[in-house]
């Protein structure tokens, strides 16, 4: 079975605070991908990376980086985390074409 | 530009009755289609997908989905439902990019 997970289920930081999000997969996927989930929005992609050091802007970068140095591994960074980044992220994964995506239970992060 | 458009927000529904979601979605091109369900405090899964072939696509625990392209429709049904199934149901459209473009959700409620 494909698996991703993430580094943290719950996470709170400060307003300002830099914040790492890390998601590895185990199958060898080309793609991997970081939504934000919040309530009566659905899911919004921040970024997406088709292979290592490759990455591309999704639908809400501002305010997110992204860093991919091995295949398996893409992290989610939030420079300077302010209180409008509060959300659910989910980190997901799928191999080159459309394919199916695999998801990560998610990181509640709450910035105070 | 791809859309997804999930036309209830919320659907009650009593133990062993049949349920029907609505997706419509908009796109210029040839589309794939997904359904996804989130179960409370975890990721996404996948139920169902359209690629190509039969328009009738049959999923895990008994959900199945109609493609009908004239209608710009996807709609997903179960013929009965079990308290189990409360869930977050994701309707997603992509049109073979890698991308995917998620609806904002319906929250199925199964009442006793």
């Amino acid at each position: 079975d494909v698996k991703v997970t993430q580094s943290s289920r719950y996470l709170v930081k400060r307003t300002g605070e830099k914040v790492f999000l890390e998601c590895v997969q185990d199958m060898d996927h080309e793609n991997m991908f970081w939504y934000r989930q919040d309530p009566g929005l659905g899911l919004r992609l921040i970024y997406f990376s088709y292979d290592v050091k490759m990455k591309e802007k999704g639908d809400i970068p501002e305010g997110y980086s992204v860093s991919r140095e091995k295949k398996e591994r893409f992290s989610l960074i939030l420079e300077s985390a302010s209180t409008n980044q509060t959300s659910m992220y989910l980190c997901a994964s799928s191999l080159f074409g459309v394919n199916e995506q695999f998801f990560g239970p998610g990181t509640r992060l709450t910035v105070l | 530009a791809q859309s997804v458009t999930q036309l209830d927000s919320q659907v009650p529904v009593f133990e062993e009755a049949p349920v029907e979601l609505r997706c419509n979605y908009s796109s210029s091109v040839s589309v794939y289609l997904f359904w996804y369900v989130q179960y409370p405090n975890q990721g996404l899964q996948l139920l169902l997908k359209y690629l190509s072939g039969s328009t009738l696509v049959k999923g895990i625990n008994g959900f199945e989905a109609e493609f009908n392209k004239s209608q710009t429709s996807f709609h997903l049904r179960k013929p009965s439902v079990h308290i189990s199934d409360t869930a977050e149901y994701f309707c997603a459209v992509s049109n073979r990019d890698d991308k995917i473009i998620f609806g904002k959700g319906t929250r199925l409620h199964i009442l006793p």
